[in-house]
């Protein structure tokens, strides 16, 4: 089956610094998903990429479609302490139904 | 986008035990999905359920041991049977809009003792 590989597993970083990750997959998607998990919740869609090429900003976040459609990046500018947590990139298959990745852990140091 | 709302949020359960997992959207939605996330773990599709039909499961999950509803496009039932401790996970409720977006509930923490 697909396999979507993330990473970073982990970033420690300082406030302010510029945090990039990155998914491959093996396969090709239509869709990239991005979402953040903070400790005891569900996780929150941050971006949301339909075409390949294509560039998408939130805010500080900054996410791309990769032209081969098999991955996908995301970027924080100037991080703050709330960017803390973990996020994941999930490819969208069929039907809805998404396909994750391990999952960055992004810890903010003052 | 869609609001999801999840009960129980957690739940303590004994062994042999099952528990019947809520899950409540704001608005109609198509599709609706349940995950599991084991601890440290990222998210495995469990399975789609569908509106007045049998819940699609994805390879290593059965109807036996997670039983789903969907009596309507706003509301979907998980339950997991016959608990073992290693069931212990967060459930994860989610609802597909027409655009490709997917969104989550808080989840349920389930322990199994």
């Amino acid at each position: 089956g697909q396999q979507l590989n993330q990473s970073p597993q982990s970033m420690f970083i300082q406030e302010g610094e510029d945090v990039s990750m990155n998914c491959t997959s093996s396969s090709i998607f239509n869709t990239w998903l991005w979402y953040k998990q903070d400790p005891g919740e569900g996780p929150v869609l941050l971006i949301a990429l339909y075409k390949a090429g294509e560039l998408t900003s939130n805010g500080r976040l900054t996410a791309q479609f990769g032209i081969t459609r098999k991955d996908s990046f995301l970027n924080i500018s100037a991080s703050i302490p709330s960017d803390v947590g973990i996020y994941f990139c999930a490819g969208l298959r069929s039907w809805g139904k998404l396909q994750f990745g391990a999952g960055t852990q992004v810890v903010v140091t003052p | 986008s869609a609001v999801i709302s999840q009960k129980p949020s957690r739940d303590i359960c004994q062994r042999g035990t099952s528990l019947t997992i809520q899950c409540q959207v704001d608005s109609q939605v198509t599709m609706m999905f349940w995950y599991r996330q084991q601890p440290g773990q990222s998210l495995t599709l469990i399975a789609t359920a569908n509106q007045g039909s049998e819940a699609t499961y994805e390879s290593g999950f059965v109807i036996d041991k997670f039983p789903i509803s969907r009596p309507n496009l706003t509301f979907s039932t998980l339950t997991v049977s016959n608990m073992s401790p290693e069931d212990s996970s967060i459930y994860l409720c989610s609802a597909g809009t027409g655009d490709n977006e997917q969104f989550f509930g808080p989840g349920t923490r389930l322990t199994v003792l």
